[in-house]
């Protein structure tokens, strides 16, 4: 199975910040990575796909980058409702891996 | 409208089995593939199986081939998920997903159903 490495495991930023998130496929997948966003006691809520493409709905200030191994979510502009659990997931091929996750925090 | 309900968690001892549905409702049921996906309390998301729309394929995590089995009744509109031998860390919500109907990631969930493991 593929294996995918998410960095940093927690972060603490202040709203307005910029923040990034890293994913490392253990091999090539081409651009078939997604992100989600969790916030605690709910399901996960999906953000980019495709690796670069904006989940309809979804704000501006998130985007998505990278293919092959290496993958890069970033906020702009980080806001109070941003605050959560993000998670990277290949949908390369079966099975699909989700990253360990980034907990965003508040400073 | 759209949505799917989970059923079928609980507390469960070790070495026993449990079977987990999900029901779906406001889409055509038999269109789509299925998946589960479980979250142990207070870590990470682990995706767990999927099943082709026409129940044909399946394909499971590494870990967990051979003890869980996935299935689905299209006349009934819901999937299964079948876990045997259950371990205490099998302790964690199930989630049950639909495929997305743009972008197969793009997830419908349900809300999750709480399974533990404990003698």
């Amino acid at each position: 199975a593929i294996q995918m490495t998410q960095s940093p495991s927690s972060l603490s930023a202040s709203i307005g910040d910029r923040v990034t998130i890293t994913c490392r496929a253990s091999q090539g997948i081409g651009s078939d990575l997604g992100w989600f966003q969790q916030k605690p006691g709910k399901a996960p809520k999906l953000l980019i796909y495709g690796a670069s493409s904006l989940r309809t709905g979804v704000p501006s200030r998130f985007s998505g980058s990278g293919s092959g191994t290496d993958f890069t979510l970033t906020i702009s502009s980080l806001q109070p409702e941003d605050f959560a659990t993000y998670y990277c997931l290949q949908d390369y091929n079966y099975p699909w891996t989700f990253g360990q996750g980034t907990k965003v925090e508040i400073k | 409208q759209v949505q799917l309900v989970e059923s079928g968690g609980g507390v469960v001892q070790p070495g026993r089995s449990l079977r987990l549905s999900c029901a779906a409702s406001g889409f055509t049921f038999s269109n789509f593939a299925m998946y589960w996906v479980r979250q142990a309390p207070g870590k990470g998301l682990e995706w767990v199986a999927v099943i082709s729309a026409d129940g044909n394929t399946k394909y499971y995590a590494d870990s967990l081939r051979g003890r869980f089995t996935i299935s689905r009744d299209n006349s009934r509109n819901t999937q299964f998920l079948q876990m045997n031998n259950l371990r205490s860390d099998d302790t964690a919500v199930y989630y049950c997903a639909r495929s997305g109907e743009t972008a197969t990631i793009d997830l419908l969930w349900g809300q999750g159903t709480l399974v533990t493991v404990s003698s």
